[in-house]
């Protein structure tokens, strides 16, 4: 079973709250990523965190924003909710460097009302 | 930046048979592709992934090749059974410090016993 986990599994959220997503990352891995999964649609990359820095940053505008802790664990936090932020959110963890191995967690699905 | 389409959307095969699902990448710096399977609720697992300086690729019943040229790739499966039914998702990587996933916008694929 993967390493990667995520809380909460499922939360719901009223338009223009703020919302905090974890993720802790697998053993060893350094560089953790988040993308957005719309429904029925590919996961679309939002940022990446690497030394507790983001080093590269998706089409997503600046309410949503992350942290990544010494221990490689991070957060997704989205200000000012709106009803297209509804989708699930993956991390995916890895170690920099490293060409492959992107290992993903079950997600957190957001639904903003 | 990269984009990556995909497919059929949908692809119905009787159990047994083949399946192909064929993704076209734009940026020619891509460097790495993989393909991820997600079933209903779950997070995407990795099957098989290839790097640009190899065509092919195999893994028992799973195969992808890569045409660098015409920047195409496609995922093959034989002797398809029921519970390789699914949504997959290919991915392309352009080489750079984010090294995030551009997905494409996923094939369900249904295999009737």
């Amino acid at each position: 079973e993967t390493g990667v986990t995520q809380s909460p599994t499922h939360l719901i959220k009223t338009r223009g709250q703020q919302v905090t997503l974890r993720c802790s990352s697998q053993s060893g891995h350094n560089t953790v990523s988040w993308y957005q999964q719309a429904l029925g649609q590919g996961p679309q990359f939002i940022f990446q965190y690497y030394r507790e820095e983001e080093n590269g940053r998706g089409n997503f505008p600046p309410r949503f924003s992350g942290l990544q802790f010494p221990n490689y664990s991070s957060e997704l936090n989205v200000n000012a909710l709106e009803l297209d932020d509804s989708a699930l959110y993956l991390c995916a963890s890895r170690i920099f460097g490293q060409n492959y191995g992107y290992t993903f967690g079950s997600g957190t699905r957001l639904t903003v009302v | 930046g990269e984009n990556v389409e995909q497919h059929p959307s949908t692809l119905s095969v009787q159990e047994g048979d083949s399946a192909v699902i064929k993704c076209t990448y734009s940026d020619s710096a891509s460097n790495y592709f993989p393909w991820y399977k997600q079933e209903l609720g779950k997070r995407p697992q990795l099957i098989i992934d290839i790097r640009s300086n190899v065509g092919e690729k195999k893994d028992q019943r799973i195969a992808v090749t890569l045409n660098k040229t015409a920047k195409h790739f496609s995922l093959h499966i034989t002797e398809t059974q029921p519970e390789d039914s699914a949504v997959y998702f290919c991915a392309a990587r352009i080489s750079g410090s984010a090294r995030q996933l551009t997905f494409g916008s996923g094939t369900q694929l249904t295999v009737l016993p």
